[in-house]
């Protein structure tokens, strides 16, 4: 079993929908809770940074973490084909980041 | 404020070469770290630096693979023998310390195709 699992998608959406991206995890030792979007052949760029349980709210963005049910999410509102992108979940005890596999989000006019 | 910077951008080289990459991270970060990416999953760290002593190389191929950070600033990583499976997207990032894994900022990446 991997220790972050994360359904590589494609998801394909129509613009203005809301976008519901998750992970799930099986290390209880995870404490920092991430999200990187990645556009083709660009390096991972950071979206959202969250420690332990709650939600944190950034614009369009929101990201939620239940450690009680090793579940996180983020949603995103109103999406433009701008976040036409590979979303990343990343998370770690302090230290080394483990990643998902990403999920192919495709935002359409 | 420059973002990490990554070289060559694509390298295509056959199997049991040899193969060289270079990163230059932003400046006054301490912690370096170089990862692979595979095609269609996440990055998964290779190494990480503290200024220019190893932090983390467990899943590193020892055999093939080396990497050093003289002086504490730039940083190769290298390849060799290459193998097919060696093919992917090597990425460079780099974060002020090491306490907060959130903050790592990524360069845009070498594509190594092994044939």
């Amino acid at each position: 079993q991997k220790e972050v699992e994360q359904d590589p998608g494609p998801l394909s959406v129509p613009e203005g929908a809301i976008v519901s991206l998750n992970c799930t995890y099986s290390n209880s030792a995870f404490q920092y809770f991430m999200w990187y979007r990645q556009y083709s052949r660009k390096g991972p760029e950071l979206l959202m940074y969250t420690y332990s349980s709650g939600n944190k709210e950034d614009g369009r963005f929101t990201a939620q973490v239940d450690k009680s049910s090793k579940y996180i999410s983020l949603f995103i509102r109103d999406s433009q084909p701008s976040d036409s992108a590979t979303y990343l979940c990343a998370m770690s005890p302090p230290g080394k980041l483990t990643f998902g596999t990403g999920t192919r989000l495709q935002v359409t006019l | 404020e420059a973002g990490v910077a990554q070289s060559p951008r694509y390298k295509i080289i056959e199997k049991r070469q040899s193969v060289a990459f270079w990163c230059n991270p932003i400046s006054g970060h301490a912690t370096l770290y170089w990862y692979q990416q595979i095609l269609g999953q996440g990055p998964k760290l290779l190494i990480q630096f503290q200024n220019n002593g190893v932090v983390d190389d467990s899943q590193l191929p020892k055999d093939r693979f080396s990497a050093e950070r003289l002086k504490g600033v730039d940083s190769t990583l290298k390849i060799q023998p290459a193998k097919l499976e060696d093919s992917a997207v090597y990425l460079c990032a780099s974060s002020l310390g090491s306490g907060s894994p959130g903050e790592q900022y990524f360069g845009p990446g070498t594509r190594l195709t092994v044939t």
